[in-house]
């Protein structure tokens, strides 16, 4: 099956840094989507992102498809972006893959 | 509805009992999957309905666990003889396969086994 792939594991930054998230997928997919999980649990569709760029404020992500892999943004970062980063990838079903996800801490 | 919902929020139960956790998915999405998190760690899938195929059950942790999905719509997750390790977030997702799938999730029961 679909392998999906993170990194960082884990990312430490001060108020106002910026960083980039990976998410590596070892095979063709259906979709792709980042969701960040806030520290009440909740996860929030951040992009829906098979292909190309996308932007909404502070961030943005980018996807290139043939070659498997996928990045977020995250720029002038604030203490309320912390918490999990999941990407998900669809296989031909359109089953959910998840990835491990990266904890992000924000240092005010 | 506007939302995944899911029902209940909390649950706290008596080790040996069985519980009903409940996910009405966005209307008109053909896909349902639920998912359970235990603290700190990634999501673990239980189960995936799409459409009027057959659901894939393989992450269904044991014979104590089952899902149905009446009508396309709503489903319940049910959990026989409760353990403490079943402990844990419960999450369901909805999607809507013939527009991309783009998966919503409800906001999780939080079970707890005493």
């Amino acid at each position: 099956g679909i392998q999906v792939e993170q990194s960082p594991p884990d990312l430490i930054l001060q108020e106002g840094a910026n960083s980039t998230l990976r998410c590596n997928f070892s095979d063709s997919v259906n979709n792709l989507q980042w969701f960040h999980q806030n520290p009440w649990g909740q996860l929030i569709n951040l992009f829906y992102i098979p292909s190309g760029t996308k932007q909404n404020g502070r961030l943005s992500a980018t996807t290139v498809a043939t070659e498997r892999y996928s990045l977020l943004y995250i720029s002038s970062s604030q203490t309320t972006d912390s918490g999990v980063y999941f990407c998900a990838v669809g296989d031909s079903n359109y089953q959910l893959i998840w990835g491990a996800g990266t904890k992000l801490i924000i240092k005010p | 509805g506007a939302g995944v919902s899911q029902s209940p929020s909390n649950k706290v139960t008596e080790k040996g009992k069985d519980v009903e956790l409940r996910c009405d998915p966005i209307s008109g999405h053909t896909a349902l999957y639920w998912y359970r998190q235990s603290l700190g760690q990634g999501l673990e899938f239980l189960i995936y309905f799409q459409g009027n195929s057959a659901p894939d059950k393989s992450g269904l942790p044991s014979d104590r666990f089952s899902a149905e999905r009446t009508g396309g719509s709503v489903s319940t997750l049910t959990i026989q003889r409760t353990q403490q390790e079943d402990s844990a977030v419960y999450l369901c997702a909805s999607s809507n396969t013939a527009t991309g799938a783009e998966a919503f999730f409800g906001q999780g029961t939080r079970l707890t086994v005493v």
